[in-house]
């Protein structure tokens, strides 16, 4: 069956260091993937997209890989602050359906 | 402001009423898209309009009815929901529908429904 995993667990950093989010997904041709930010009580905020003939993507602070092989996407930020606290949302479009699919997302807790 | 506006923010609403979510944008985008979010679930696509054409119904329950009057406006109407419908719901944008082109969706707020 398809399936976008992300680490359902919260991943807790020190201010300053780099955080690492991973997606994984099965069973999915990806034309693209894209990730979002999400806050509590809000509706996500598109961050980046990366292509499928893309190895990474960088904007400001944020790095996305992308590897097709292996089935996976990487979103690091550099430099995190106590603000980029948020939970963090990875979405494939399947290139055959169109559909913009999300995974369950992952919260990262930025600590000073 | 993201562009897109929901109203309302919160909804409770008994499960023999009758309610309507609404969604705004003025992005001038031309595909409009409701999700539903329950807690510890990814987000769930409902139903998709590319140029106020219906394009998806993921096989939603007929309690849910959507509605396009134009590009820029989106309704869902409720009808005799259950409690597990009660959800955060979301609405979105982007330029037109998917279909390799790559777009960032553009997300309201949602609207946060309760069903008693």
């Amino acid at each position: 069956s398809q399936k976008i995993e992300q680490n359902s667990e919260a991943l807790n950093i020190q201010e300053g260091k780099t955080a690492t989010l991973t997606c994984n997904y099965t069973n999915y041709s990806p034309a693209y993937l894209q990730w979002y930010r999400q806050d509590p009580g809000r509706g996500p905020v598109f961050l980046l997209l990366i292509r499928e003939n893309e190895k990474e993507k960088r904007k400001e602070r944020l790095k996305v890989t992308f590897d097709t092989t292996l089935k996976q996407s990487l979103f690091h930020i550099t430099a995190s602050q106590p603000a980029d606290s948020a939970t963090y949302l990875c979405a494939l479009v399947n290139s055959n359906t169109g559909k913009l699919i999300f995974g369950q997302g992952t919260t990262l807790q930025v600590k000073p | 402001e993201t562009g897109v506006t929901q109203t309302p923010r919160h909804l409770v609403m008994g499960m023999t009423n009758k309610k309507s979510l609404k969604c705004e944008q003025h992005l001038g985008h031309n595909a409009m898209y409701w999700y539903k979010q329950s807690a510890k679930k990814p987000l769930e696509l409902m139903f998709v309009y590319n140029f106020k054409e219906q394009t998806e119904n993921n096989s939603v329950p007929s309690r849910f009815s959507p509605e396009c009057p134009n590009s820029s406006h989106l309704f869902l109407h409720l009808h005799t929901l259950q409690p597990e419908d009660s959800a955060l719901y979301l609405c979105a944008s982007s330029p037109q529908a998917q279909g390799g082109r790559g777009y960032g969706y553009t997300f309201g707020s949602g609207t946060r429904l309760t069903v008693v």
